[in-house]
Parts: C-alpha cells; structure tokens; sequence
C-alpha cells in the first residue's frame, strides 16, 4: 500500500481564495483525522471521521472550514475564505479501530501558505 | 484540561545514551491507547510504539520502550543507545475508546537533540 496519500504537498493562495485539501486513506481503514500543526499551538485535531461519519468535528475552527468524506478511500478538507491565519501544515491520518486497535498512519502534510 | 501534557519543550542527550521523554495523561474513560511518534526535520510522522490500558507489560520496540505507570498516568518513552538520527520532535498521544469518540489527541511535543 502507498500510506495515506495528501495533495497538494504545497499550496499557497492569496487570502480569500478557496483552499481544497485531499486525503486518500489506506485501504480499509475505517478512520480518518485531519490535523492542523503550526509553531503555537502544536498538533490540533480539526475533525474525525469513523465509517466516513463526521463524529467530532469540534475542532474545526469555524464556519470556513468544511470536511467530507464522501467515501471510505476519499476525504477533503475545505477552506473558504482562506485567511493568512490559516497558513499551517495539514496532516491527514487513517487507522483502523475495530477489535483492538492499531496507529493512525500519517500523510505527508500539506503546507498551506495564505498570503 | 490538556488530555496529554509533555512538560519538556526540549531535551539534550550525548549519543549512545539513554533518554526518557515524559507524557502525562488525563482520562476517565478505562480502555485507552497511548502512542508515541517521531517527527523528523522533514516533516513526516512516525509511528514508534503503542500501549494499550489492558497491557500488563510495558511495550517495547527495538530501542524504544514505554515505561507505563497506570496509577500515575504516565507514559514516557525511553530510547536507548541514542543516534544522531534520533534528533527531532517526539509526540505523545492518546486515544480513548469510551463514549463513543475515538480521536487522536496529541501533547504539544519534546524536542530531543542528540549530541556526538
């Protein structure tokens, strides 16, 4: 398996603009995260994913951002409008939970940059 | 409340010596996992080891293990014989199976330098 796949791995967009952000899962897992990671406040759980149900989205900083998970192997993560505060690395992770459980396994991130 | 506390922004160790990275824990639900990764200068995270609340022994993987202290909700990592290829963030984690919500919740990181 390829891992979790992000795209774009780079982005940098004018404040304003929309901001979609993908995520393919590893195959049969039945979680999804998405994080944001920035210098002052670390690692901060946006939204969570099980069975591609949103169970916690509270996180998600406000009403301009927008998660999806429209089936189990396509997520994405959308900004609109983008503001320069936004600008951080996006992780998208992916474990299974079933009996027992297993670690999330990270994509690359994504750098957004909103200038 | 912070669920996960990691009280050191950064540590030094001379290579070939043992470090431990400290994590704290706070929850009230009885069945929970606890993670540590790594995050190198290149950005990625990498998953090192796992511990489960139900797990009587201390897990273990290579030079990692977790000393695992149920009663004082800690669960700190230690790695032996450091590398300079050890130099990066580590992340404590948690995850807790109760109530229905299971995400992933991270502390704030150490830094661990790794000295020749």
């Amino acid at each position: 398996d390829a891992g979790v796949i992000q795209s774009p791995r780079h982005e940098v967009t004018e404040m304003g603009q929309e901001v979609t952000l993908r995520c393919k899962p590893i195959s049969g897992h039945n979680s999804l995260f998405w994080y944001r990671q920035t210098m002052m406040r670390g690692l901060e759980l946006l939204i969570y994913f099980n069975n591609n149900v949103p169970i916690d989205d509270s996180g998600m900083p406000e009403d301009r951002f927008s998660a999806k998970m429209p089936n189990a192997s396509f997520s994405t993560l959308k900004i609109q409008p983008s503001e320069p505060r936004d600008s951080a690395v996006y992780f998208c992770a992916s474990s299974f939970y079933g009996r027992g459980d297993t670690e999330a396994f990270f994509g690359q991130g994504t750098r957004l940059t909103v200038v | 409340a912070q669920k996960i506390t990691q009280t050191q922004p950064g540590m030094f160790v001379q290579e070939k010596e043992a470090v431990t990275l400290d994590c704290t824990y706070d929850t009230s639900d009885q069945s929970y996992g606890l993670f540590w990764y790594k995050q190198p200068s290149s950005g990625e995270m990498i998953f090192l080891i796992y511990q489960g609340s139900y797990d009587e022994q201390n897990a273990t993987e290579g030079r990692y293990s977790l000393n695992f202290q149920k009663a004082r909700k800690s669960a700190n990592l230690v790695i032996s014989a450091s590398q300079l290829g050890d130099s990066a963030m580590y992340f404590c984690a948690m995850r807790e199976f109760g109530a229905g919500s299971y995400q992933l919740t991270f502390g704030k990181g150490t830094k661990l330098s790794v000295i020749p």
